[in-house]
């Protein structure tokens, strides 16, 4: 599976957007893009997966480059719950391998 | 999303001693299962992977007679630690995946809440 590339910590403040950016430039034309986030102590929790189209659901939006090389999860409102690490992921056939993901602080 | 659980959420143990880990899939079957260790600071490093009914698969590095992984039914998979030491010291999450066409998932990865393992 390829790599991703993400900076290593994001501030945000509270009751605002967040766009999270992931850069894939390996991608394969079968690797789903997938977020996962993780609360200090706890398992990751799944956020949203996509493959080439823009995806949303209840928790989030993925927006997918048109040459798939990067996407941006967008967190439409930032919570002070919303403070975790979040991992960009590529998966094709393989197992999900993390990386060391995006640190994300929110400020009241 | 679905629901794992894992048991016991936190467990101190003496150095020599084994311990077991349980993983379930709460609401749907899951016929692979992972095993992941965190260290503090550092990311999910997966150990295992097993499938039900065969033997586990374990990443370059990890010890199969350290780390016994049993997958007896589509909806519980345990971890041994055997002869704990120390440096076992870890978090452990196990991750479930979903069929392939289950609600509107597809074959995603679930996670459990982590099992917290201290070895005195």
């Amino acid at each position: 599976d390829a790599k991703t590339t993400q900076p290593n910590s994001m501030e945000s403040n509270e009751e605002e957007p967040v766009h999270l950016p992931c850069n894939h430039s390996t991608i394969s034309g079968t690797d789903y893009i997938h977020w996962y986030r993780q609360l200090p102590s706890q398992g990751p929790e799944y956020v949203i997966h996509g493959l080439t189209s823009n995806v949303n659901n209840r928790m989030a939006s993925l927006a997918i480059a048109e040459d798939r090389k990067s996407s941006t999860l967008i967190l439409h409102r930032a919570t002070l719950r919303d403070a975790a690490v979040y991992y960009c992921i590529l998966r094709g056939q393989g197992n999900l391998i993390f990386g060391k993901g995006t640190k994300l602080s929110v400020k009241p | 999303g679905a629901v794992v659980s894992q048991h016991p959420s936190w467990v101190i143990c003496k150095s020599g001693t084994s311990v077991k880990i349980e993983c379930r899939s709460l609401d749907f079957q899951a016929t692979t299962m992972f095993w992941y260790r965190q260290f503090p600071k550092q990311s999910l490093m997966l150990m295992a992977t097993s499938n039900e009914g065969s033997k586990a698969t374990y990443e370059q590095g990890v010890e199969k007679d350290k780390f016994l992984i049993n997958h007896a039914s589509l909806t519980l998979s345990t971890l041994t630690v055997t002869s704990a030491h120390p440096e076992d010291s870890s978090f452990y999450i196990c991750s479930a995946r979903s069929p392939g066409a289950w609600r509107e998932y597809r074959n995603e990865q679930f996670f459990g809440p982590g099992t917290r393992l201290t070895v005195l």
